[in-house]
């Protein structure tokens, strides 16, 4: 298993300016993702953050809106950028193990006014 | 495209078996997983399947048809906490391995 933190938990920030959210894993992994849900609604993946290679997005993200960080093995940053109040969202990091079982982190709360 | 379609809403009685459905469309298969959520929570993880079949922990149980696209998860003896959000997730074979997430099932357990 893995046990990962994310900050901040949540957050308001006025439109225009940018959010860094970070996840931390308590051991080393590969493959990490980085997910955005909407309240009772399904989760939709952002990009695949894999340690030693550039992030891969998913249709519809990109990378000057969300840019991603992966310097080592237990940590990676997702940066909303330039919000607007459709950015609000829970934000989750998950990883992914050998035995493919995934990890979620508690989410990230944001609010954009 | 790729698709993964649940019911959207299930409804049954404490101690009572359900059954939530899975029919996905992807480009690429690399096995099917199951993941529970309480609102407010994270998801956590229930399943995995990669073969034809069933596999059982516990109360819960998930099967895996590759030849039909479909799964499901099979919940026995249901209690009060389960009550939550429950969705299968595709892991893609291509490129990155990710997980495509289904649309999500709503169980109501009622006492």
């Amino acid at each position: 298993s893995a046990v990962i933190s994310q900050k901040p938990s949540r957050d308001i920030c006025q439109r225009g300016t940018s959010l860094t959210i970070q996840c931390q894993v308590d051991s080393q992994v590969t493959m990490m993702f980085w997910y955005r849900q909407q309240p009772g609604q399904s989760l939709t993946l952002i990009a695949t953050a894999n340690q030693g290679s550039e992030a891969t997005y998913e249709s519809g993200f990109v990378i000057d809106k969300f840019p991603i960080s992966r310097p080592n093995l237990t940590f990676s940053t997702l940066t909303v950028s330039n919000m607007s109040p459709e950015d609000s969202s829970i934000y989750l990091c998950s990883v992914g193990l050998q035995n493919n079982e995934q990890f979620f982190g508690p989410g990230t709360r944001l609010t954009v006014l | 495209g790729q698709s993964l379609e649940q019911p959207s809403e299930v409804t049954a009685v404490e101690g009572a078996i359900v059954q939530i459905n899975c029919t996905y469309q992807t480009s690429g298969f690399y096995g099917l997983s199951w993941y529970q959520q309480h609102d407010g929570g994270a998801p956590t993880f229930l399943s995995y399947n990669a073969l034809d079949g069933l596999e059982e922990t516990g109360r819960f149980s998930s099967f895996l048809s590759r030849s039909d696209s479909y799964g499901y998860l099979l919940l026995q003896e249901l209690q009060m906490k389960d009550s939550a959000s429950y969705f299968c997730a595709v892991r893609d074979s291509s490129g990155t391995y990710k997980y495509i997430f289904g649309t999500g099932t709503r169980l109501k357990v009622l006492a």
